[in-house]
């Protein structure tokens, strides 16, 4: 157990609808980061905030939106879903505020996310 | 962008095999990362490195900046070893993950 939660861990939805995907970081893990992984893209960064603010961006589409609130538990909101939305998502924590990549991340156990 | 090769895409051992996992990428990186996702998903940090090797356990990583290679070796191979390893590469642009390789030890 890496200490990272999500929820929900399965989400299924129709085309053109928003979901929203909840990320709750280790206790003190300030940085959290969004990826997606599809069967044919893989693993990629989608986002990190660290305390609050955004940090870096990578290939996270413009109808997707995450923000990170106070107590540091992050979403992820996924709009005019479309079927190659279909994915796992993962939000990792790390403690520290180095941009994706610097630091070891622990990671959540995903949420599963199906358009049809 | 980075572009990340894993090699082999599938390998399938016996148990106590010597295993070893290679990660090759094209642009200059300040580190790089393995990953090992678990059958029903989970995904777990196993070595971040920017130089030379690293040793946990069964497992070591080793890292080649000059020739932009690291590998992943198990020693000792045991059945709980199946799962997809994944090498990531941090550059300018973020990190930038290989496709994994698929590994299943056979009793």
């Amino acid at each position: 157990d890496s200490g990272v939660t999500q929820t929900p861990k399965h989400l299924i939805t129709a085309t053109g609808q928003r979901v929203t995907l909840r990320c709750s970081p280790r206790s003190g893990d300030l940085s959290v980061y969004w990826y997606q992984q599809s069967l044919d893209q893989g693993l990629q960064f989608l986002i990190q905030y660290y305390n609050g603010e955004e940090r870096a961006k990578g290939n996270i589409l413009e109808r997707f939106s995450a923000q990170q609130f106070p107590d540091l538990h992050s979403e992820l909101n996924l709009s005019s879903l479309e079927l190659g939305d279909s994915a796992l998502y993962f939000c990792a924590s790390s403690v520290v505020h180095g941009t994706s990549g610097d630091n070891e991340q622990f990671f959540g156990p995903g949420t599963r996310l199906t358009v049809l | 962008k980075n572009e990340v090769e894993q090699s082999p895409q599938n390998l399938t051992a016996q148990e106590g095999e010597f295993i070893t996992i290679n990660c090759s990428y094209s642009v200059g990186i300040s580190a790089l990362h393995w990953l090992q996702q678990h059958p029903g998903g989970g995904i777990v940090s196993l070595f971040m490195l920017s130089s030379g090797k690293k040793k946990h356990g069964r497992l070591i990583a080793t890292i080649n900046i000059q020739e932009k290679h690291s590998s992943l070796h198990i020693t000792a191979s045991h059945p709980r070893d199946s799962a997809v390893y994944i090498c990531a590469v941090k550059g300018a642009d973020g990190l930038t993950f290989g496709k994994g390789t698929h590994l299943i030890i056979q009793p």
